[in-house]
């Protein structure tokens, strides 16, 4: 079965500084895809990035990034240049690929603080 | 470009009554997932749809949830006789396409709260 695992339940880092967090994923498809969210205290979701398992290089987008390492199964988001609006709940996501379902299967989250 | 609207956005219930959340999808996206939250966890899938068609609904409770996306008006997501257990976040989802790289879009959710 699909599973996600996010094995950090929190984390600090310093304003201005990188932080990486963590997420495994476990699956028999050789077709899927990665996503993160985050989830501020207001309780929305904000899509974030995405990786496609067919993907060769790395995903980007803005200070956000993905470290995708397939042989490892692991896709950890890496967020550099913290600032004080990125303290929220963040989640690591997965969605089968090739099948009819598209359905997400979401991690326990991290929940990220950053100080000033 | 709206992004996906739900409403309401707290809704409180007695036990025993309905509650009814509403989930309309982002301009030209055709396919709606919805998904649950409960207090301290992480979002568990319920049911995915398309127009008129159910194509997924292997994480709803088998009894007093039902889910349906008409061809005209939002998806709504129905809860018969609520129960305490169901107080929980309720999120929807879109997507233009099943299958490839087409991310979901959530709405911002409705916070139900079964007294």
């Amino acid at each position: 079965a699909q599973k996600i695992t996010q094995t950090q339940p929190g984390m600090f880092v310093q304003e201005k500084e990188a932080v990486t967090l963590d997420c495994t994923y476990d699956t028999s498809d050789q077709s899927y895809g990665l996503f993160w969210y985050k989830q501020p205290s207001s309780g929305e979701m904000i899509f974030l990035i995405y990786q496609g398992s067919y993907d060769e290089q790395n995903a980007t987008e803005g200070r956000y990034s993905l470290n995708f390492q397939k042989a490892r199964k692991s896709a950890n988001l890496v967020i550099s240049a913290s600032q004080l609006g990125d303290s929220a709940m963040y989640f690591c996501a997965m969605r089968e690929g090739g099948g009819a379902t598209n359905k997400l299967i979401f991690g326990t989250g991290t929940l990220l603080a950053v100080q000033p | 470009n709206a992004g996906v609207m739900q409403n309401p956005r707290h809704l409180v219930r007695r036990r025993g009554q309905e509650a009814r959340l509403r989930c309309s999808p982002m301009k030209g996206h055709s396919h709606v997932y919805w998904y649950r939250q409960l207090p301290e966890e992480g979002l568990k899938f319920m049911v995915y749809l398309q127009k008129e068609n159910i194509i997924d609904e292997s994480g709803m409770p088998k009894e007093r949830f039902s889910a349906e996306f008409p061809k005209e008006g939002p998806s709504i997501l129905r809860i018969q006789q609520v129960v305490r257990g169901d107080s929980a976040a309720y999120f929807c989802a879109s997507s233009p396409l099943s299958q490839g790289t087409d991310t979901q879009y959530f709405g911002p959710g409705t916070r139900l709260t079964v007294l």
